[in-house]
């Protein structure tokens, strides 16, 4: 596998059930980022983790839950989701440092529904 | 706030011609970093070209080259002699020096006609 991977690619679920997503990097980066894609709207950023720790957390819904075991593993942990989460969930990495772009590499995305 | 601005939600192009892709962006800050993403259709995103915002000289990266006004604060994207592969949604994104929080635009849609 190389650069960013993402399963599921697509998954449909209740409102009541309890899901996660899985992000992989296989590119040596220290941080490691949530998107939310909706239709016609910015891509939203959601957590951020730096050296696996979170640094950035933009007011998202409880009923999402990040967990970042290690530098290349990335999840999100979903549960009670509504409707209007249905999105494009976007996992990115990056090597951070004090001096560079620090230009974020993305993962397929994950599609998801939530009926 | 950082905020990004796409005005064009659709562009459309015919191959081989060349096709500018505006984007704005507000900020307080004198050093920052601009990105240009592509994402094709059920594809995923990738990076096209880069800015710092230090540097007075335009990115180029073979057909694709930026028009970079910062006193402006617009980041255009060329696209020389379009191919049926760069139809896309295109992402125009800002990022501080020293922070990792990139903002994106909320892209346009480029349609490439044969």
């Amino acid at each position: 596998e190389t650069g960013v991977t993402q399963t599921p690619r697509h998954l449909v679920m209740g409102m009541t059930n309890k899901k996660s997503l899985k992000c992989e990097q296989h590119l040596g980066h220290n941080a490691m980022y949530w998107y939310k894609q909706s239709a016609k709207k910015p891509l939203e950023l959601m957590f951020v983790y730096s050296l696996e720790e979170r640094v950035e957390n933009n007011s998202v819904p409880s009923r999402f839950s990040p967990e970042c075991p290690n530098s290349s593993h990335l999840f999100l942990h979903l549960h009670t989701l509504q409707p209007e989460d249905s999105a494009l969930y976007l996992c990115a990495s990056s090597q951070d440092s004090l001096a560079g772009p620090n230009e974020q590499f993305f993962g397929p995305g994950t599609r998801l529904t939530v009926l | 706030a950082q905020t990004v601005t796409q005005s064009q939600p659709e562009m459309s192009v015919q191959e081989a011609e060349t096709v500018t892709l505006s984007c704005t962006y507000d900020t307080s800050e004198s050093d920052y970093y601009l990105f240009w993403y592509k994402q094709p259709p059920s594809r995923q995103m990738i990076l096209v070209i880069r800015q710092e915002a230090y540097k007075q000289q335009n990115a180029t990266e073979n057909r694709f080259s930026v028009n970079f006004q910062k006193a402006a604060k617009s980041f255009s994207l060329k696209i020389s002699d379009s191919q049926l592969g760069d139809a896309a949604m295109y992402f125009c994104a800002y990022r501080g020096s020293w922070n990792n929080d990139m903002r994106f635009g909320a892209g346009t849609r480029l349609t490439v006609k044969p």
